[in-house]
């Protein structure tokens, strides 16, 4: 079955233990990103790859870092996690770098830091 | 930067009524995506419109794309509540398709 899988589905931590969530997908995708949701803010993007080895900032990079070592890994680090961070986190991935193609997201990642 | 602004950020209806939602750009669109969340889920890919002034319909759900590729509207005729749901719109810029730009959404919920 096609999909996107993140690790975990909730997760509650600490202000500045450092964390990752993981997301893979198993499409052959190009192209991956992460995006942050809170409410009345809708979906903001926090990094994209378009391929293995590249990454670049979304909207909201600041306090993450991602990697893409492999193509179907794209995993999301917050290095120093602190409560703004709070959210709910999508992975998403499509075929091409081209965004004209439909995303398939992540189950999402709720995340609380307290 | 460029904004995608989707109206309204919520939205009340009946069950059987009609409902829209709509998504303007500050500039020039290649192609606008639009998906749907349902509570506690996560955004499915519904439809892609690319031309100018296109119509598509997908049972109940017709999409628009405006004539100058800067707004776009979903239409859903006779709500069921099984459209309850978050819809988004996503847009990528002429000549920069490398990022997409998602609405704040419009929430819909079905008055039964």
């Amino acid at each position: 079955e096609a999909q996107v899988t993140q690790n975990p589905r909730y997760l509650i931590t600490v202000t500045g233990k450092k964390l990752t969530v993981t997301c893979s997908q198993n499409m052959n995708h190009e192209y991956m990103s992460w995006y942050r949701q809170d409410p009345g803010l809708g979906l903001r993007q926090i990094y994209y790859s378009m391929n293995v080895e590249v990454t670049d900032k979304g909207d909201v990079p600041e306090g993450y870092k991602v990697s893409r070592k492999e193509k179907r890994n794209f995993p999301l680090i917050l290095e120093s996690p602190s409560p703004n961070q709070t959210s709910l986190y999508f992975c998403a991935s499509s075929l091409l770098a081209s965004m004209n193609t439909e995303a398939f997201f992540g189950q999402g990642t709720r995340l609380t830091v307290v | 930067g460029q904004q995608v602004m989707q109206i309204p950020q919520y939205q009340h209806v009946q069950e059987g009524e009609d409902f829209t939602t709509y998504c303007n750009s500050s500039t020039t669109l290649s192609n606008i995506q639009w998906y749907k969340q349902r509570p506690g889920g996560h955004p499915v890919f519904l439809i892609q419109l690319v031309k100018s002034g296109e119509v598509k319909k997908q049972k109940r759900l017709t999409f628009q794309f405006g004539e100058a590729k800067k707004n776009s509207s979903l239409h859903i005729t006779a709500t069921q509540t099984t459209d309850v749901g978050t819809y988004f719109c996503a847009g990528t810029r002429m000549n920069r398709d490398d990022k997409i730009i998602f609405g704040k959404g419009t929430r819909l919920h079905i008055l039964p």
